[in-house]
């Protein structure tokens, strides 16, 4: 059962264009989203995480929208540079169980 | 310090060998993680350990088996595995099991022939 899912499965965006990440969840037990990005050759590597009681959240050029009431959240990294082109992991924490469960992960390119 | 260190880096193994992955944090994390990543896939829980004491068993078979030696060590002992074994295992740690942000390693690309 895929708890959290996530769009779109690749992505190539010009350098300087926004990336949109999107991601959903059903499980209202979750309390913690985390995006996580991963280089090819390494651990995925935390990048921005947000609580469901906030409805954004930004961190230099990358910011979170969370919609509670859709059970959706989404990353936007503005100004994308090539050094961006990596693999994106939404996830969810589930409070009960304190797992992490992670979406399937959207490989984005950037084009120089 | 805040390195999750693992060694090694790759492995090679036959299906009769035995083998361990090892994992080192130095942050005070009370909490470790294995997880597995095949490729282009997310990372899959295994196993999670909460103040050196197994927390969590993914159902993971019998063939890995882990070990936390100390508060700053995990193993993974590996025994008789299978080819669709090979993945790269990732360990992982937090301040502790409640605590929601995961510290991950680089990995051991392990390959199982």
């Amino acid at each position: 059962q895929q708890q959290v899912k996530q769009s779109p499965q690749s992505l190539i965006v010009q350098k300087g264009g926004i990336s949109i990440i999107n991601c959903a969840y059903e499980n209202t037990a979750f309390d913690y989203f985390p995006w996580y990005q991963q280089f090819p050759g390494k651990g995925p590597a935390l990048l921005i995480a947000i609580r469901p009681d906030v409805s954004e959240k930004k961190e230099g050029r990358f910011t979170i929208s969370f919609n509670k009431s859709a059970k959706q959240f989404s990353l936007h990294i503005m100004d994308s540079q090539p050094g961006d082109s990596a693999t994106y992991f939404c996830a969810a924490r589930d409070n009960g169980g304190f797992k992490t469960i992670f979406g399937a992960g959207t490989r984005l390119f950037v084009k120089a | 310090d805040t390195e999750v260190t693992q060694t090694p880096k790759h492995l090679v193994m036959g299906m009769t060998n035995k083998k361990s992955l090892k994992c080192e944090q130095h942050m005070g994390h009370r909490a470790m993680y294995w997880y597995k990543q095949k490729a282009k896939k997310p990372p899959e829980l295994m196993f999670v350990y909460s103040y050196e004491k197994l927390s969590i068993n993914e159902s993971v078979p019998s063939r890995f088996s882990p070990e936390c030696p100390n508060s700053s060590l995990l193993n993974l002992h590996l025994h008789a595995l299978q080819p669709e074994d090979s993945a790269l295992y990732l360990c992982a740690s937090s301040l502790d099991r409640g605590n929601e942000k995961l510290f991950f390693g680089s990995g051991t690309q392990l390959s199982v022939l």
